[in-house]
């Protein structure tokens, strides 16, 4: 079984509509949580960084993490067509550099 | 900020050919530099973590003889794909965090293919 099990997808939504990606894992000494964005053929770009449970907002991004349930998400609210890419999520135990990589799910928003 | 250079962007080679691709953090000191191949609609799979002025640490299956990580300074690591074969074709991302514990910043990555 894998830390960091993520919903390959793909996923495919009408533009604004609200789009919800999910990561579960298995270590309970995780305490840094990322969502990242790669473009086809770019690298990952950091999105969100969270630390412990809770949500952080940004813009139409929401991050929230569930410790106690080992479960964390990213909610994209009024989707975009540039919103279509693969996003991956990460986690690290005491040093956010480090991180474990989920496999990443891909998202298409129509317009 | 936290911008992470990587060059060259794409590369087409003769088998046989070295091939050295250079990861530069251009606004902060990467204390850890790491070292991904990426295949066609699949994950991130990590190569090696290098530290500056230390040797890379390789993961399980990664020949160290045919991928050769340098980290000289604070800025800078390379990858050095030696011999490279048709079966080395494939996209190659870095990325560096500092010493602060921040998330992993990525390069744009170098799409290598090995004719």
């Amino acid at each position: 079984q894998k830390e960091v099990e993520q919903d390959p997808g793909p996923l495919s939504v009408p533009e604004g509509a609200i789009v919800s990606l999910n990561c579960t894992y298995s270590n309970s000494a995780f305490q840094y949580f990322m969502w990242y964005r790669q473009y086809s053929r770019k690298g990952p770009e950091l999105l969100m960084y969270t630390y412990s449970s809770g949500n952080k907002e940004d813009g139409r991004f929401t991050a929230q993490v569930d410790k106690s349930s080992k479960y964390i998400s990213l909610f994209i609210r009024d989707s975009q067509p540039s919103d279509s890419a693969t996003y991956l999520c990460a986690m690290s135990e005491g040093d956010a550099g480090k991180s474990t990589f989920g496999d990443g799910t891909t998202l298409t928003v129509k317009p | 900020g936290a911008v992470v250079s990587q060059h060259p962007s794409r590369v087409i080679c003769k088998s046989g050919t070295s091939v050295k691709i250079e990861c530069r953090s251009l606004d902060f000191q990467a204390t850890t530099m790491f070292w991904y191949r990426q295949f066609p609609k699949k994950s991130l799979m990590l190569m090696a973590t290098s530290n500056e002025g230390s040797k890379a640490t390789y993961e399980q299956g990664v020949e160290k003889d045919k991928f050769l990580i340098n980290h000289a300074s604070l800025t800078l690591s390379t990858l050095t794909v030696t011999s490279a074969h048709p079966e080395d074709s494939s996209f190659y991302i870095c990325s560096a965090t500092s010493s602060d514990g921040q998330p992993q910043h990525f390069g744009d990555g170098t799409r290598l293919s090995i004719l």
